[in-house]
This record gives C-alpha cells, sequence and structure tokens, in this order.
C-alpha cells in the first residue's frame, strides 16, 4: 500500500544532479518529502498539494504530477549534506499517512 | 513554538518483558498523532495513529498497543515483547487535516529486544 520509490540508491559527486521518483498504484492528493540522516529522525522538506505544482527547497525540488499518480524529488549540485535517505510519503485517507520505500543517497567528495 | 518529546532514547529488553514508550507534544492543541517503527536499513512502517483522547486506529496485528490518556500524550505499549520487536520506534505529530505543516518526528527510541 505505501508508495514505491526508484531508485533504492544513489551514489553522486559532489555537484552532480539526482532525482529521486515517488509512484503510487492508488490516487494522491498530495506529497510530502522528508530525509533522514542515519540514525536520526526524518526531517520535513516539503509538501505538494495540486497536480502540476513545484516547489523549491534550497537546491532541492519537487514536482507532483496527480495524473500519473507520480512525484519526483529534484537534487540540483549535489552537497555532502545532502546524504541520508529520502521519504516521499502520502495520506490514503484522511489520517493515514503512509511513507514510501526510501532512497538512499551518498554524496562524495 | 510545537516539541515532541520521545523517551527512552535507547532501551535493551529481553524477550517476554513489557514495554512503554511516551511521546508527548508541547505548544498546540488537538494534534493527530502518530507511532511508527523503522527495521534497521528499512522503510518507516506505520502502527497507530490517534486523531483524539482514546481514540486509536491500528494498522498492524501485532502484540504493540497504543494508548492516548490526554490530549498531548502519546503511549506504545507491549505486555510481552518478541525478539522481532527490535527496531527505531518514531513518535510524529501533525496537525488536523492534511498535515499541511508536514508531519514532525520526535528523536526516536531505539529498541533492541534480547
Amino acid at each position: 500500500q505505501q508508495p514505491v520509490q526508484s531508485p533504492q540508491a544513489v551514489i553522486l559527486r559532489e555537484g552532480e544532479d539526482a532525482v529521486i521518483n515517488c509512484s503510487s498504484s492508488k490516487a494522491l492528493y498530495s506529497v510530502h518529502w522528508y530525509r533522514q540522516k542515519h540514525g536520526e529522525a526524518p526531517v520535513f522538506l516539503m509538501i505538494l498539494l495540486k497536480g502540476g505544482e513545484q516547489k523549491g527547497h534550497e537546491k532541492i525540488s519537487a514536482s507532483f504530477n496527480e495524473k500519473k499518480q507520480q512525484s519526483s524529488l529534484y537534487l540540483t549540485a549535489s552537497q555532502l549534506s545532502y546524504s541520508g535517505t529520502y521519504f516521499c510519503g502520502t495520506l490514503y485517507n484522511f489520517n493515514k499517512f503512509y511513507f514510501g520505500s526510501g532512497t538512499k543517497l551518498n554524496v562524495k567528495p | 513554538s510545537q516539541t515532541i518529546h520521545q523517551w527512552p532514547a535507547t532501551l535493551v529488553q529481553p524477550v517476554g518483558s513489557p514495554l512503554s514508550l511516551e511521546c508527548t507534544v508541547e505548544g498546540t492543541s488537538n494534534p493527530n498523532l502518530y507511532w511508527y517503527r523503522q527495521a534497521a536499513g528499512r522503510g518507516l512502517q506505520l502502527l497507530f495513529y490517534s486523531v483524539g483522547i482514546g481514540q486509536i486506529s491500528s494498522e498492524v496485528p501485532q502484540n504493540l498497543s497504543a494508548s492516548r490518556p490526554q490530549d498531548r500524550q502519546f503511549i506504545l505499549s507491549s505486555k510481552k515483547l518478541l525478539l522481532s520487536d527490535s527496531g527505531f520506534y518514531l513518535c510524529a505529530w501533525s496537525v488536523q487535516g492534511q498535515g499541511l505543516n508536514g508531519y514532525t518526528f520526535g528523536s526516536g527510541t531505539r529498541l533492541t529486544v534480547v
């Protein structure tokens, strides 16, 4: 029932770009994105509410394609601090919030 | 500002022993509250959520239970722990509705059942 993310893992050099995808078999009404550093709790990055909406957070942005039931997270000119596991998440009914399978991002010098 | 407290940070318990993890939220009222579990290197599994005092919804049948005795207090319990209960337990809160401000997590409890 949880959203599916791809890829499962990404290795980048500093300055490179990456795209993380999140797709759902059920209709998406909103999409959240979170980043979790090793051993820590996830931290909220952004929420997208409408189809076609795009948002940015530093050099991290996201888009939401409601019709395709997909969202993508774009990391531009990656920095070492971007390393961590990225999760998308969505509400499938009013109060049940499910996280995606996660994408592990490793940025190397 | 709103804060969420979760304790203890680390716990090592023998199989068959009871469990009680506590989570409290400050600076807001009537939050939605959640318990998630994360196995090592895995994703976040929704265990319980609550929209109000005494209102608990369970996602996964298991030997865990949750209670919400006060508006901003959420407790995760077990009468007898299993080895498979080991993991990183996270409490989270959101505003009612679509969680427009996102979900804010406590710092987590790392539980090892031995």
